[in-house]
């Protein structure tokens, strides 16, 4: 089946440093893959969708600046937490789809646990 | 028009009971209707999914029920397992879209031993 490998799976930063997530698809190509961040017991917020060769689209209230995607090729998206701050500490998961079999639906990474302190 | 409401939002069964959670959608171009299992610091895994061409898709011990007029959806679990214990999670998309998937706020489910 299909696989989204992400990491790194848990990171702890200081306040002020940048951080970089990379979403891969091991076995499927992804033009479309989604950035989700998930607070304790609470659904996935879409943050952005990331779209290969393209800039991302952001979500309303989602700093671009702050968070930086990346989808430069069909296989990795990666997010980058620029200048962290403890209020940014979170779990982020990422998700793509494969494009030739779009009934099959989603995958998603494994997530990433950030601590900014 | 974008929602997808789900209930309960926690749920407590005993090991070989039913386990069922709903969700209600209001827009009618939603053609994909998965249900993700999510375990603590996990991703979510899909669990099972059903387009509305079909009332009942089964895939061992869960079910997904849909009826497209009441535009509801719901998951039964059968003979309830405390290895099911995790939060589950309707969603909706559009299949011909590139567009993401719409989620449910989510249903803590625990089952007893």
């Amino acid at each position: 089946g299909a696989v989204v490998s992400q990491h790194p799976s848990r990171v702890i930063c200081k306040s002020g440093t940048s951080v970089k997530i990379e979403c891969r698809s091991l076995d499927f190509q992804a033009t479309t893959m989604f950035w989700y961040r998930q607070f304790p017991k609470k659904s996935l917020m879409l943050m952005a969708t990331s779209n290969e060769g393209s800039k991302a689209t952001y979500e309303q209230g989602v700093e671009k600046d702050k968070f930086l995607i990346n989808h430069a090729s069909l296989t990795l998206s990666t997010l980058t937490v620029t200048s962290a701050h403890p209020e940014d500490s979170s779990f982020y998961i990422c998700s793509a789809r494969d494009r030739d079999r779009p009934f099959y639906g989603y995958t998603f990474g494994s997530g990433t646990r950030l601590t900014v302190v | 028009q974008q929602q997808v409401k789900q209930s309960p939002q926690s749920l407590i069964v005993q090991k070989g009971g039913i386990s069922i959670i709903n969700c209600a959608y209001e827009n009618t171009a939603f053609d994909y209707f998965p249900w993700y299992q999510q375990f603590p610091g996990k991703g979510p895994a899909l669990l099972i999914a059903i387009r509305p061409d079909v009332s009942e898709k089964k895939e061992g011990r869960f079910t997904i029920s849909f009826n497209k007029s009441a535009k509801q959806f719901s998951l039964h679990i059968m003979d309830s397992q405390p290895g099911d214990s995790a939060t589950y999670f309707c969603a909706a998309s559009i299949i011909g879209s590139a567009r993401q998937l719409t989620f449910g706020s989510g249903t803590q489910l625990t089952v007893l031993p």
